[in-house]
């Protein structure tokens, strides 16, 4: 299994709370990815990061911001929490280039806005 | 951009038979990187198998097989033998190999869930 770790496993949280979301990684990977997974849309990319301090937009990343201070550390932050933001977040990791082009999961952040 | 179309939400199989899960995907690129991931209830995300477009020959995993046509944009999933852990959502996925930012994501069909009756 590959080394991620994701905090917290599930949490509720109440609409317009500020709400982070923390994805550790022990595989020193360059990649690392936040995916968010609703019913009818399978999983869809937040934001990503290719090194550290080095992020970009992915296909929904509106509500959403990242940071990334260490290589093995990439927390996604809900500024302000909406019931729309309610899903699975997985955060996701690849070590890129030729030789690393597998993307390894975590086990998922159940985030439930009420 | 890259899209990917799963066109059967449900399937299901009989113990010890063969199944076939459908997938296509539209891009402009010659080199990329195709995927199968698994899903079981645990929603762990498992990776199943993964082809290369620039390999002809199909990739195999154990009682996992791809049917992959570059030309047709097609790359189904053969599972033979099936068997109970088999149950589970079931995704293609498809990655550039284009360098730099941006490059490296996956991009996710909808998923098909796939039950297997004893």
């Amino acid at each position: 299994d590959a080394g991620i770790t994701q905090s917290p496993r599930h949490k509720v949280t109440e609409t317009g709370t500020p709400v982070t979301l923390r994805c550790h990684q022990t595989e020193n990977h360059r990649y690392m990815y936040w995916y968010r997974q609703d019913p009818g849309h399978g999983l869809r990319l937040i934001h990503y990061s290719y090194g550290v301090k080095d992020t970009d937009k992915g296909e929904v990343s509106d509500g959403y911001s990242v940071s990334r201070s260490k290589t093995e550390d990439f927390l996604l932050t809900l500024e302000s929490a909406t019931s729309s933001q309610t899903s699975v977040y997985f955060c996701a990791i690849s070590e890129g280039g030729t030789s690393g082009n597998t993307i390894y999961f975590g086990e998922g952040s159940w985030l439930t806005v009420v | 951009a890259q899209t990917v179309t799963q066109s059967q939400p449900e399937m299901s199989v009989q113990e010890a038979e063969t199944v076939t899960l459908s997938c296509t995907y539209d891009t402009s690129e010659s080199d990329y990187y195709l995927f199968w991931y698994k899903q079981p209830p645990s929603r762990q995300m498992i990776l199943v198998i993964r082809q290369e477009a620039y390999k002809q020959q199909n990739a195999t995993e154990n009682r996992f097989s791809v049917n992959f046509q570059k030309a047709a944009k097609s790359f189904s999933l053969k599972i033979s033998d099936s068997q109970l852990g088999d149950a589970a959502m079931y995704f293609c996925a498809y990655r550039s190999v284009r360098s730099g930012a941006g490059s490296y994501q996956l991009t996710f069909g909808k998923g098909t869930k796939l039950s297997v009756i004893p």
